[in-house]
């Protein structure tokens, strides 16, 4: 099993370009994740998914939309990229009945 | 924000030395999760403590839970140069999302 990949692992945009981060998943995981982790901030959810065609906000979700179209994938969308949220960007999934989140290697991500 | 709190932000030590490290959140909780990052790399979990628990051990890893104090601390014994990394808690709010601290970063010399 790959676990969790995200793609890219590395992009930069100019400001208001828009770009997709894709999570995928191959554990038949419900619940799937999106943070961003900025030193000294820890990680903050952005969206969070409980299962397939589902969505909700978590702590930052201004400027970004997201979609769970097939239960394994989680796409982030920046629809005009600014440079507040040069970041880098975690995807994270756990099975239901179950607590600990598997994450993937992350996606740096500089807007200038 | 309802973002935890971890202390020290950062720890330096010898291998053979012991690491502490304290956690202090705001929310009531169903459990407390640790976790370990190296540098570059996603997150991955180490130890999960309820709320009706007080101690949890695993390997060199022992956890402690203090739900009057909104505390948590991880103790690992006989540090690695190979433990070198950034740790944090993770609370689940009695919700399916979880709250982060800030992390510690834990600097083990050879």
């Amino acid at each position: 099993n790959a676990g969790v990949t995200q793609t890219p692992k590395f992009r930069v945009l100019k400001t208001g370009q828009s770009m997709t981060l894709l999570c995928a998943q191959d554990m038949n995981h419900e619940y799937m994740y999106w943070y961003r982790q900025d030193p000294g901030m820890g990680l903050r959810l952005i969206h969070y998914s409980v299962g397939e065609g589902t969505t909700a906000k978590g702590e930052v979700p201004d400027g970004y939309n997201v979609s769970r179209l097939k239960k394994q994938n989680f796409l982030l969308g920046l629809e005009s990229a600014a440079p507040s949220q040069t970041s880098v960007y975690f995807c994270a999934s756990r099975p239901r009945g179950t607590d600990t989140q598997y994450f993937g290697p992350g996606t740096r991500l500089t807007v200038l | 924000s309802q973002q935890g709190e971890e202390d020290p932000q950062a720890l330096s030590i010898q291998e053979g030395e012991n690491a502490t490290m304290n956690c202090s959140y705001k929310t009531s909780i169903n459990n407390l999760q640790w976790y370990r990052q190296n540098s570059g790399r996603g997150l991955v979990h180490l130890i999960l403590i309820r709320s009706n628990e007080r101690e949890k051990h695993s390997g060199r890893l022992r956890v402690t839970l203090d739900t009057s104090k909104k505390s948590s601390s991880l103790l690992i014994t006989a540090s690695r140069a190979a433990d070198t990394a950034s740790y944090f808690c993770a609370t689940d709010g009695n919700t399916d999302k979880l709250i982060f601290g800030t992390g510690t970063r834990l600097q083990v010399f050879p």
